[in-house]
């Protein structure tokens, strides 16, 4: 059985970084694409970029390009997403998502959330 | 990439059917049979309910099921029952390696 497992719950000044880890238990870890989706209080899902273990290559949403860095460190089956320049709107759930893999674009397992609250 | 366009909401009373739109273009929806749905209840994590647009993943009740015409996909929901009442969000693939999901549609059973 494949769990995602997140990092604990962050507050950040207006300005900063946060850095939001998820460790992949179960599965394989470089075969499946992880994204990141956020979802502010109130508001609906929002994906903001993707890796590819096996590549290591991320890809990005226009609204984040420049502002967000996603990695993987295989040797610890973890994925990292970095957001900079944190607002107040950056507050919200982030949750680590696991592809389906095997020729579908949709995302079997999801992490259990993040809150990242940006508030000075 | 903008979102998807869902409606806001929908209702339904037990044992009715309803069917949720989902509004994308010819980059996403239409582009491709990616087209994915997930239930969100209250503090819990989305599920994942349909995939590849008609798809249901193993546990998902057969009385969910989804379609695509052209940049709109649907999910229905037949038999409606109390624990159906929840977000969902339709996601499309956009291609390299990207996403857009919906606004989500809030379901109300009556």
């Amino acid at each position: 059985q494949v769990q995602l497992v997140q990092s604990g719950a962050e507050v950040k000044t207006p300005g900063s970084s946060v850095r939001v880890s998820c460790k992949t238990s179960g599965g394989s870890f470089t075969s499946y694409g992880r994204s990141w989706v956020r979802q502010a209080p109130g508001q609906g899902l929002e994906w903001m970029g993707e890796i590819i273990p096996m590549f290591g290559t991320a890809y990005y949403a226009q609204k984040f390009q420049g502002r967000v860095r996603i990695s993987a460190d295989d040797s610890t089956n973890t994925v990292y997403m970095e957001l900079r320049s944190l607002r107040s709107d950056d507050t919200a759930v982030y949750y680590c998502v696991k592809e389906m893999g095997r020729g579908s674009r949709s995302f079997d397992y999801w992490g259990q959330g993040t809150l990242v609250t940006v508030s000075s | 990439q903008s979102a998807l366009t869902q409606p806001r909401s929908v209702s339904g009373s037990p044992g009715q059917s309803v069917t949720i739109s989902c509004t994308g273009t010819a980059s996403d929806v239409g582009g491709y049979n990616y087209v994915s749905w997930y239930q969100e209840h209250p503090g819990k994590a989305p599920r994942l309910m349909i995939y590849d647009v008609s798809q249901r993943p193993s546990g998902v009740p057969d009385r969910f099921s989804g379609s695509k015409s052209g940049n709109a996909a649907s999910l229905t929901i037949s038999g409606l029952q109390a624990e159906d009442e929840a977000d969902y969000y339709c996601c499309s693939y956009a291609g390299t390696y990207t996403f857009v999901f919906g606004g989500g549609t809030k379901l109300t059973v009556l």
